[in-house]
């Protein structure tokens, strides 16, 4: 069990350039979510999905999409990189209401992005 | 909005001796309440949790307690370690749109001093 695996994990970008963020995980969760994590801000949630084919905004959702096309896939995109989105960003899942314990959110790695 | 505030930022603590950190939140209906360790360079690893049904929770050296009234949660690490140095961060969350979406606090870094 890899558990949440992140793709990459760093990058570089120029500002305007776009680039996707790959999560996956092999542990049959319904729920998925994206979070940026800043120095002193904690985590917080961009957007999230509660199964295949959905996706809702979360905390701060601005300037990034996502979609969910395979339940184990999650990925979140930069359309037009600013450097107000240098953070680094962490996938998570967990299990539906019916899985057990669903309240708990499994996190990935982690992906360190820098737009200069 | 929801927030959770988190105090301290920055703990050091001899080995041996014991470690609190507290969080507050603002929504009343949270009622699910974790704590994430993150370790440097890794992604956040749940360590104890506990349900607003509860006034306390306690594994090995760690525990939590709530206060559901002043709406503040605590976490209590005793004996530390030199391997409980990392960046601890509490949440607060409550069932929404079939899921739970977490408020995480903004972390407390310990250092637990050889």
């Amino acid at each position: 069990n890899a558990g949440v695996t992140q793709t990459p994990k760093f990058r570089v970008l120029k500002t305007g350039q776009s680039m996707t963020l790959l999560c996956a995980q092999d542990m049959n969760h319904e729920y998925m979510y994206w979070y940026r994590q800043d120095p002193g801000m904690g985590l917080r949630l961009i957007h999230y999905s509660v199964g295949e084919g959905t996706t809702a905004k979360g905390e701060v959702p601005d300037g990034y999409n996502v979609s969910r096309l395979k339940k184990q896939n999650f990925l979140l995109g930069l359309e037009s990189a600013a450097p107000s989105q240098t953070s680094v960003y962490f996938c998570a899942s967990s299990y539906s209401r019916q899985g057990g314990r669903w309240n708990e959110q499994f996190f990935g790695p982690g992906t360190r992005l820098t737009v200069l | 909005g929801e927030n959770v505030e988190q105090h301290p930022s920055t703990l050091s603590v001899q080995e041996g001796d014991s470690a609190v950190i507290k969080c507050t939140y603002s929504d009343s209906a949270s009622n699910y309440f974790p704590w994430y360790k993150q370790e440097l360079g890794k992604g956040p690893q749940l360590i104890i949790d506990i349900r607003s049904n509860v006034g306390e929770k306690k594994d090995q050296r760690i525990a939590v307690t709530l206060n559901k009234t002043a709406k503040h949660f605590s976490l209590h690490i005793t004996e530390t370690q030199p391997e409980d140095s990392a960046v601890y961060f509490c949440a607060a969350s409550r069932a929404t749109s079939g899921t739970y979406k977490y408020i995480f606090g903004t972390g407390t870094r310990l250092k637990v001093l050889a």
